[in-house]
């Protein structure tokens, strides 16, 4: 069975602080990976990753794809207490055309 | 450029009753994928249609759950006889194909 684990479940830390979320895949047939940003409502997209060891960035997020270790990390530098959210990692399905998600990591960033 | 649009936002039926959550795909896109979340879990795939064809839905369950996503219109879910355990978020999300999955803002289903 497909499955995506993401760590740690709950992460509370200061502002200014900076953290790294962590995502680990078994999947049958991977496409690419995907990191979302839930607040209370949809789920905003991140990042695509399709490449090993290329980084992507965008302001102070930025994101890299291990395709050896079958993983990926999502970091966040200069925390801000806006980042207060759920992080999704998922995995695209080759041919299946479907996301398979993580449990999501809870983060706090603290004023 | 519209998002993707799903209606209603909250929905309140008593067990038995059935459920229709609507989506609106963004303007382009012809996939249509439905997702349900648990509190405190992450998204669960359920089923992902194109016009007028079911194309993978092995993560719907196999009685009073259906999807339809006909020529004209928006995408329906619909839950027959509802129990206390489809209570959660039905998120809808749309692509082009290949393209990245984005996501509506939920219908929070209620069953009393």
């Amino acid at each position: 069975e497909d499955k995506v684990v993401q760590s740690p479940l709950s992460l509370v830390v200061h502002e200014g602080d900076t953290v790294t979320l962590n995502c680990s895949y078994e999947v049958t047939n991977f496409r690419s990976l995907l990191w979302y940003k839930q607040e209370k409502k949809a789920p905003t997209f991140l990042f695509m990753l399709t490449s090993s060891g290329i980084e992507k960035k965008s302001g102070r997020l930025s994101s890299i794809l291990d395709k050896k270790e079958l993983s990926s990390i999502l970091n966040i530098t200069a925390t801000q207490t806006g980042d207060s959210a759920i992080y999704l990692c998922a995995v695209m399905i080759q041919g299946a055309q479907k996301l398979v998600f993580g449990q999501g990591t809870r983060l706090t960033i603290n004023p | 450029n519209a998002g993707v649009m799903q209606n209603p936002r909250h929905l309140v039926r008593r067990r038995g009753q059935e459920a229709r959550l609507r989506c609106s795909p963004m303007k382009g896109h012809s996939h249509v994928y439905w997702y349900r979340q648990l509190p405190e879990e992450g998204l669960k795939f359920m089923v992902y249609l194109q016009k007028e064809n079911i194309i993978d839905e092995s993560g719907m369950p196999k009685e009073r759950f259906s999807a339809e996503f006909p020529k004209e219109g928006p995408s329906i879910l619909r839950i027959q006889q509802v129990v206390r355990g489809d209570s959660a978020a039905y998120f809808c999300a749309s692509s082009s194909f290949g393209g990245e999955l984005f996501f509506g803002e939920g219908s929070r289903l209620t069953v009393l």
